[in-house]
């Protein structure tokens, strides 16, 4: 079965500061990796994706999320945090029908 | 707009009516998908079509609820005398045969009163 996990249910950073949000996953099989942003009364909107290639992977708004085996981790990073990051912040693991989400965590993010 | 719609954004309901929310896909996307989402949780996946095909249940589908893909294009949840548990958020998702994420709706809040 595969899963992810979100380390903190609530982040809160100054504006200006580093973004990090952490997610590790537990797969059976090579993992896609998906990381998603919901803002208030919305659906969720693709930041980013890890299939194959690059373990570096860019996302919109400025963000970024690496890839990592050895430590089953996924985080995502933004090295300059905008009011308009605040927000909740889902990790995901494409299983072979459907989408695994973790709990998320919420991006709060201070003036 | 080519995204993924829901309609309707809102119900309010009595709890024992019944309700149908409906997602109409983007138009090329042969897979849809339908979630749950309560509050300060993440979304749980409820079930999945492909084409017309409805290929897996989510054992979070109870009795009381149905999903159609009549045609292989728009779909439709249907809860059945419904309970106060049944309010959450309720997520459509799409994707097309060669895609990896899926497109999300803005989802149904559904409050059972």
């Amino acid at each position: 079965a595969q899963s992810v996990t979100q380390l903190g249910s609530h982040v809160s950073v100054s504006e200006g500061a580093l973004v990090l949000l952490r997610c590790n996953y537990s797969s059976s099989v090579p993992p896609y990796l998906f990381w998603y942003v919901q803002y208030p009364n919305q659906g969720l909107q693709l930041l980013l994706k890890y299939t194959t290639g690059a373990t570096l992977v860019k996302g919109i708004n400025g963000f970024e999320a690496e890839f990592k085996k050895s430590e089953t981790s996924f985080h995502l990073t933004k090295p300059s945090a905008h009011m308009s990051d605040a927000a909740e912040y889902f990790c995901a693991v494409s299983a072979i029908n459907d989408m695994r989400f973790g709990a998320g965590t919420r991006l709060t993010v201070k003036p | 707009d080519t995204g993924v719609s829901q309609n309707p954004r809102h119900k309010i309901t009595k709890r024992g009516q019944n309700v149908t929310f409906r997602c109409d896909p983007i138009s090329e996307h042969n897979r849809l998908y339908w979630y749950r989402q309560t509050l300060g949780q993440g979304p749980e996946f409820l079930t999945y079509f492909q084409n017309e095909a409805q290929l897996e249940k989510s054992r979070l589908l109870s009795d009381r609820f149905s999903a159609e893909r009549p045609k292989g294009s728009f779909s439709t949840l249907e809860i059945q005398r419904t309970e106060q548990g049944d309010s959450a958020m309720y997520l459509c998702a799409s994707k097309g045969p060669l895609e990896y994420g899926y497109t999300f709706g803005s989802g149904t809040r559904l409050t059972v009163v």
